[in-house]
């Protein structure tokens, strides 16, 4: 079955520090890959996708690559932000069509520190 | 952007006692409407699909006579936990998707953490 694997947090980090939020899944076909995040108090929001293979989603300094010969959605940020501190998620939607059914890892909280 | 309200966003009962979970979208029309519910270190797990005017599609190892969805509006759908007992702690959230909108424009509440004593 599908499912999607994605480190344990907390994740804790100074100002400006390298980020990897590491993802791996499991899926049949050629599913569509995504991170969402969870700032405190508010809904997930999407802040990036990929939908094939070698596809590389980005978004205000995140980057992500689908890589299927891995299994692999890593995020990464070159430089974090204290505002960046949130929860987040790494999902995947399977091909068939006609299906919203994400299927979501735990989630990462990361903190980041002035 | 789209927003999707979620009420409450914390609630404590005893146990044996129901409680509503709502979730609004403000300012689109939602056909259809997700529940997840997420325990500690464990992910988000789909319960439930909910359409506008329809029965809820319930995810195998859901109960559809303990986690009742009402979905009578296009910018309503509740979530009732009838007689909660402490394994049903824990963190539900709920999506929502705009008409017409493709795969990935789902928008999501902020999530209700229920605590059954």
């Amino acid at each position: 079955g599908n499912s999607v694997t994605q480190m344990e947090g907390p994740v804790t980090l100074s100002e400006e520090a390298f980020l990897t939020i590491n993802c791996t899944y499991t899926a049949t076909g050629y599913p569509s890959l995504f991170w969402y995040v969870q700032y405190p108090g508010e809904g997930l929001q999407l802040l990036l996708k990929a939908t094939k293979a070698d596809d590389k989603g980005s978004n205000k300094g995140f980057e992500a690559t689908y890589r299927k010969e891995t299994t692999s959605f890593h995020l990464e940020k070159g430089s974090v932000q204290v505002s960046d501190s949130a929860v987040y998620f790494c999902a995947l939607s399977p091909t068939l069509s006609g299906t919203y059914k994400y299927i979501f890892g735990t989630g990462t909280r990361l903190k980041v520190l002035a | 952007g789209a927003v999707v309200s979620q009420h409450p966003s914390w609630v404590i009962c005893k146990s044996g006692t129901s409680v509503k979970i709502e979730c609004r979208s403000l300012d689109f029309q939602a056909t259809t409407m997700f529940w997840y519910r997420q325990f500690p270190k464990q992910s988000l797990m789909l319960m439930a699909t909910s359409n506008e005017g329809s029965k809820a599609t319930y995810e195998q190892g859901v109960e559809k006579d303990k986690f009742l969805i009402n979905h009578a509006s296009l910018t309503l759908s509740t979530l009732t936990v009838t007689s909660a007992h402490p394994e049903d702690s824990s963190f539900y959230i709920c999506s929502a998707r705009s008409t017409g909108a493709t795969n990935e424009k789902l928008f999501f509440g902020s999530g209700t953490q229920l605590s059954v004593l």
